[in-house]
């Protein structure tokens, strides 16, 4: 069964240091998401992508934070400059074609400390 | 307010016994629930939904969840609770506006032998 992949499933930083997160989405969804998941807290939303540009982002997807998809497969979170409040499991999760019925796929997570 | 509520933080049930976990959800157009799992360095495992139709939702693993729209709850039921059932559980909730999910704050399960 395909599934969306996360690369690193663990990633430790100092603050101000950038950091990539990878994911790979299932091949033929065209709608990607960031959400993360601070240390007991609920999941958030951060930012949905479709069709190479950002749909929706929440508040917390502020000027540190980018997205791409570079080369038709990986889609990436980057955070130019970390915090120590950076520090969280991130998500990726994609789904085929944005309808509100729809199931999102997420990935296993990517844990991010920044020291 | 809150736009889903787990009102648990905790959920303790014996092996074998029916469990229930609550959630609750701000009414805002026509909502469409989700629940999914977390098991212990994992992702979320999608589990069930609701989009329209029969109120009693079936899904994975054997539970189910039931859509009240009187009472805005969307609880997820097993009739008998299996000690590899023990994990985080998160409703979630998708507008008709926008497509990301709104989760709640997410309620743990533990099943006791």
């Amino acid at each position: 069964e395909p599934e969306v992949t996360q690369t690193p499933s663990h990633q430790v930083t100092q603050m101000g240091q950038e950091v990539i997160l990878r994911c790979v989405p299932i091949s033929n969804h065209l709608y990607f998401y960031w959400y993360r998941q601070i240390l007991g807290q609920k999941v958030e939303f951060l930012v949905s992508f479709y069709n190479n540009e950002i749909s929706e982002k929440s508040e917390i997807f502020d000027d540190q934070f980018s997205v791409e998809r570079p080369d038709g497969s990986n889609f990436t979170l980057k955070i130019r400059s970390t915090k120590l409040e950076d520090s969280a499991m991130y998500f990726c999760a994609s789904f085929v074609s944005g309808g509100f019925g729809e199931t999102q796929y997420f990935g296993p997570g990517t844990r991010l400390l920044v020291l | 307010a809150q736009s889903v509520a787990q009102p648990e933080d905790q959920v303790n049930v014996a092996e074998g016994n029916p469990l229930t976990v609550k959630c609750t959800y701000s009414v805002s157009g026509n909502p469409y629930l989700f629940w999914y799992v977390q098991y212990p360095n994992r992702g979320l495992q999608f589990l069930l939904k609701y989009i329209t139709g029969d109120n009693l939702v079936k899904g994975s693993y054997g539970f189910e969840a039931e859509f009240n729209k009187s009472q805005t709850s969307f609880h997820l039921k097993k009739p008998s609770a299996l000690v590899s059932d023990s994990a985080l559980y998160f409703c979630a909730k998708r507008e008709n506006a926008g497509n990301m999910l709104t989760f709640g704050g997410g309620t743990r399960l533990m099943v006791k032998p």
